[in-house]
């Protein structure tokens, strides 16, 4: 079975950093998505690591460990636009996504 | 240019109705994705096709019929619809790819209401 543990919430302040960590336990693995999602919107892509280390785009950041089954989305420099849930993701077979009950990050000014 | 549109976007009805989700990609994917965002955002796949064959279906209950007319095409049919199928579904479409591609593209998703 395919089984995903992120934290439920954050709070933070603007320009602070924020790391969401995501332990995950799953067959037949092909890498680790990110997907954020605003309130009343639809998920959207932000990252994807098959292989072991750090993928930066912009000011976010996500790693990924396969021996550890474990990864995590860093947002740097926050701003309050990136109040949203963020939700991991394992690959499987038939691209076949499983996520995470997601992380609601909330940001304070 | 909407990539991935669903209709409609707002469905109440009752129980005991059927009801159709259709969804339209123009990306030119061959993959075609329906998800289920339950009312504590819990994101769960239900069914893909790729180039009109159903490949992943998950244990859904046998209400749930989809099709695929073509591969830019996925729509949901829902039979004898209960209070527990509220929820927000949500069409998405990728490109197949045997060693995995992590990006998938959504549609606005169509917020579903049993009464």
């Amino acid at each position: 079975g395919q089984s995903l543990e992120q934290p439920s919430e954050v709070t933070a302040v603007e320009g602070a950093i924020v790391q969401i960590n995501c332990t995950y336990q799953t067959s037949g693995f092909y890498g680790l998505s990110w997907y954020q999602q605003h309130d009343g919107g639809a998920p959207t892509f932000l990252s994807y690591n098959a292989l072991d280390g750090l993928e930066e785009t912009g000011r976010f950041s996500s790693f990924l460990s396969r021996s550890d089954s474990y990864g995590y989305l860093l947002l740097q420099e926050l701003q309050m636009k990136d109040s949203a849930s963020y939700f991991c993701a394992t690959e499987a077979a038939g691209n076949k996504l499983t996520f995470g009950g997601g992380t609601r990050v909330l940001v304070k000014p | 240019d909407t990539a991935v549109s669903q209709t409609p976007k707002y469905l109440v009805t009752q129980m005991g109705n059927d009801k159709s989700i259709k969804c339209e990609q123009n990306l030119g994917h061959d993959t075609m994705y329906w998800y289920k965002q339950d009312s504590k955002k819990f994101l769960k796949i239900m069914f893909s096709y790729n180039n009109k064959e159903l490949i992943i279906n998950e244990t859904v209950p046998n209400r749930f019929s989809p099709k695929s007319p073509d591969k830019a095409h996925l729509n949901l049919h829902i039979n004898s619809l209960e209070l527990g199928d509220s929820a927000v579904y949500f069409c998405a479409s990728s490109q197949l790819r045997l060693a995995g591609v992590g990006e998938q593209y959504f549609g606005p998703g169509t917020r579903l209401t049993v009464t």
